[in-house]
C-alpha cells in the first residue's frame, strides 16, 4: 500500500517568504508527526497530532512555525517569514496507534528539502 | 533532557564481516527504542523496535539489544552486504503522560560496506 507522502520534495524560497509543506499520512493512521533534520544530524521533533488535535508542539522553534491537521488526515506545516536557518529536511511520520502506551512504529515519508536563500 | 549518542559516526567494513553499531542514551526511563535505516533521497525505514521490558529483537541478519539500566543499545549486522550501506539511526521514546510520543534521535552512523 501507499506510504507516507510529502510535497513538495524540494522547495527553494527567498528569505521572508512563507512556505507550506504538506504531509499525507498512511490511510487510517491516527498519529502524525513532524520532524526537522539538519545535514549530518538526526531528526528533531517539532510537533505531533492525534487525529486533528495537536498534542505536543514543544519542538516548534518559534512562532513563525505552525502546523494543522484539520480533518485528522493531511497535515500542513507552515513557516512564515522564512530565514536561512530554516533550511533543512522536513520529515513527516505517521503511526497507526494513539495515546501513551502505544506500541506504534512511526512510518516516515521521504521528506521535503527546504532551501532558503 | 534526553540525549542520544551514536558511535562511531562513520564505519567502513569489507563485505561479509559482522559489525556492531552503538547507541547510548542519558535518561533510562524509556518506553521503547527503535533502530532506523536512512537512505539518500528516501525516508527513514524502521528496522527493529525494542520495548523497555525486552532485552533484544531479531530480524533476519539484524539483532538489536537493549540494556536500559546502562543506557545502551547495540545493532548487530551479520554477514554484511553492500546493500546494507546506509545511515543507521537509533531513537528513543520516553515514558511519559498521555500525549508525549516524540522520538529523540541520535546523530547516526554512516555505514559503508566495501565489495
Amino acid at each position: 500500500g501507499a506510504g507516507v507522502s510529502q510535497s513538495p520534495r524540494y522547495k527553494v524560497t527567498k528569505r521572508g517568504q512563507d512556505v507550506a509543506l504538506r504531509c499525507d499520512p498512511i490511510s487510517g493512521h491516527v498519529s502524525l508527526y513532524w520532524y526537522r533534520q539538519a545535514l549530518g544530524q538526526g531528526p528533531e521533533f517539532l510537533t505531533y497530532f492525534n487525529y486533528e488535535a495537536q498534542q505536543d508542539k514543544s519542538g516548534l522553534p518559534n512562532d513563525r512555525f505552525s502546523a494543522e491537521r484539520p480533518e485528522g488526515s493531511i497535515s500542513t506545516l507552515t513557516i512564515q517569514r522564512t530565514e536561512q536557518r530554516d533550511s533543512a529536511m522536513y520529515r513527516c511520520a505517521s503511526s497507526p496507534l494513539a495515546g501513551a502506551g502505544a506500541l506504534g512504529t512511526q512510518y516516515f515519508g521521504p521528506g521535503t528539502r527546504l532551501l532558503v536563500l | 533532557k534526553q540525549e542520544v549518542t551514536q558511535i562511531p559516526a562513520a564505519l567502513s567494513v569489507p563485505e561479509g564481516e559482522n559489525l556492531v553499531l552503538n547507541c547510548s542514551f542519558t535518561d533510562s526511563a524509556i518506553y521503547n527504542l527503535q533502530w532506523f535505516r536512512q537512505d539518500p533521497g528516501k525516508g527513514l525505514t524502521s528496522l527493529l523496535l525494542i520495548q523497555s521490558s525486552q532485552r533484544e529483537q531479531t530480524s533476519g541478519r539484524l539483532n538489536a539489544s537493549l540494556d536500559k539500566s546502562s543506557g545502551r543499545s547495540t545493532l548487530y549486522i551479520a554477514a554484511s552486504q553492500p546493500g546494507d550501506s546506509a545511515t543507521y539511526l537509533c531513537a528513543v521514546r520516553l515514558i511519559s503522560n498521555f500525549g508525549n510520543e516524540k522520538l529523540t534521535f541520535g546523530t547516526g552512523t554512516r555505514l559503508t560496506i566495501i565489495p
